[in-house]
């Protein structure tokens, strides 16, 4: 079955404590992005990549770091955890931006 | 760069009646327009999408949308809702220069029976 993989589903951490999303996809698409969720603000990405080893920042990097070194994976890193990362995190992937996106189940993280 | 404007964070409909869902992009480019749908605690899955072939396309679950280029719309309904249309829905704009997919804030339907 075609799917986008997050694990865990739900985290709670405390501020400062590294920690690492995953993110795996079984489609060979070479496109794959990370989304944060808010109330009212939709969706908005963070980072994003092209290829293997091709990474480039979306709307609010701030705070994270990714990796791409192979096409299937995409791990979200927080380095340093705040309460204002407290969100709703999602992954994508597709063929390439064009087009339809598949979404992983989501990660919902709370920072206290 | 792109952006996307959806009208009304809250759209109320009465089981039955007409659902109209509106989205407003702006793009410098032929866009590549999508609608989403999000059911409590899942991920997004695609509705919809206009790659420019066809001004009226039809999604999954009855659900259509309009490109109006004229308008820089694509409005998203369904002739008669159902209880388990109930869900937020994104618009969404691909912009392939910058790499990004730029989602609206969405829209939460409910339903009422």
């Amino acid at each position: 079955e075609a799917q986008v993989t997050q694990n865990p589903r739900y985290l709670i951490t405390v501020t400062g404590k590294k920690l690492t999303v995953t993110c795996s996809q079984n489609m060979n698409h070479e496109y794959m992005s990370w989304y944060r969720q808010d109330p009212g603000l939709g969706l908005r990405q963070i980072y994003y990549s092209m290829n293997v080893e091709v990474t480039d920042k979306g709307d609010v990097p701030e705070g994270y770091k990714v990796s791409r070194k192979e096409k299937r994976n995409f791990p979200l890193i927080l380095e340093s955890p705040s309460p204002n990362q407290t969100s709703l995190y999602f992954c994508a992937s597709s063929l390439e931006i064009r087009t339809e996106a598949f979404f992983g189940q989501g990660t919902r993280l709370t920072v206290v | 760069a792109q952006s996307v404007t959806q009208l009304g964070s809250h759209v109320s409909v009465s089981e039955g009646a007409l659902v109209l869902l509106r989205c407003n992009y702006s793009s410098s480019v032929p866009p590549y327009l999508f609608w989403y749908v999000q059911y409590p605690n899942q991920g997004l899955q695609l509705l919809l999408k206009y790659t420019s072939a066809a001004t009226l396309v039809k999604g999954i679950n009855g659900f259509e949308a309009e490109f109006k280029k004229s308008e820089t719309s694509f409005h998203l309904t369904k002739p008669s809702a159902h209880m388990s249309d109930a869900a937020e829905y994104f618009c969404a704009v691909s912009d392939p220069m910058q790499g990004k997919l730029v989602f609206g804030a969405g829209t939460i339907l409910r339903v009422k029976s």
